[in-house]
């Protein structure tokens, strides 16, 4: 079954970077856009961008341009999130989605504080 | 950037009403809107795609309508476990974008 394992909380701080993963199972993780997005604490969610691991070819909302930055590792089927220059707007919960939105990983919280 | 409008952010209701959700998109999207159930602490639960298809494992009570750039989410007969927020998505381009969401409790 198809399965997205995220890695887990992250307490960082204040202008340093973080990476989260994405680890997949279940699928052909080259054939399938990975989708990135954000939820802020008690707000909606937001699109940050996909990236499509057979290629590395990658699409980010532009709101989130140099922010956010997408990579994957076809070797160990995992997708890669960095968020740079961190601030406490990013604290949030992050989730990877498959191209079909039909699959979520479990969210990752990162918290931003000094 | 499209504009998905959700209405209403906040639906009151009771077991066994019929209750709508609606987006409105500000420019045209076809059919590429999809609705999301968001229980709390939980990831997003895909209900509808293609603005009137029912996902895999959901309820028959579930519909998804369309009307020009109004996308509807209709739940026939409301259930305990329906309470949750729920969420739009326009896939037709980029940047993606959700609309704000609409909490569902018990009146």
């Amino acid at each position: 079954q198809v399965q997205l394992q995220q890695s887990g909380t992250e307490l960082v701080k204040p202008a340093s970077s973080v990476k989260i993963s994405c680890t997949v199972s279940g699928y052909t993780f080259s054939s399938n856009y990975m989708h990135w997005i954000r939820q802020q604490p008690g707000n909606g969610l937001e699109w940050i961008g996909w990236i499509y691991p057979g290629n590395g070819n990658t699409k980010y909302n532009q709101k989130f341009d140099g922010k956010a930055t997408l990579t994957a590792d076809q070797s160990s089927s995992t997708a890669y999130m960095q968020l740079n220059s961190l601030t406490s707007e990013d604290s949030a919960v992050y989730f990877c989605a498959r191209e079909a939105f039909a699959y979520w990983g479990q969210g990752t919280l990162v918290t931003v504080s000094s | 950037d499209i504009q998905m409008t959700q209405s209403p952010s906040s639906l009151p209701a009771s077991l066994g009403d019929r209750v709508t959700i609606t987006c409105r998109a500000s420019q045209d999207i076809g059919n590429y809107l999809r609705w999301f159930q968001q229980k709390p602490g939980k990831s997003p639960r895909l209900m509808i795609y293609g603005a009137t298809n029912l996902a895999a494992g959901v309820p028959s009570r579930f519909s998804g309508s369309r009307s020009g750039s109004d996308y509807s989410l209709t739940i026939s007969s409301l259930e305990s476990e329906d309470m949750a927020d729920y969420y739009c998505l326009q896939s037709k381009e980029s940047p993606f974008t959700f609309g704000s969401g609409t909490k569902l409790e018990i009146k």
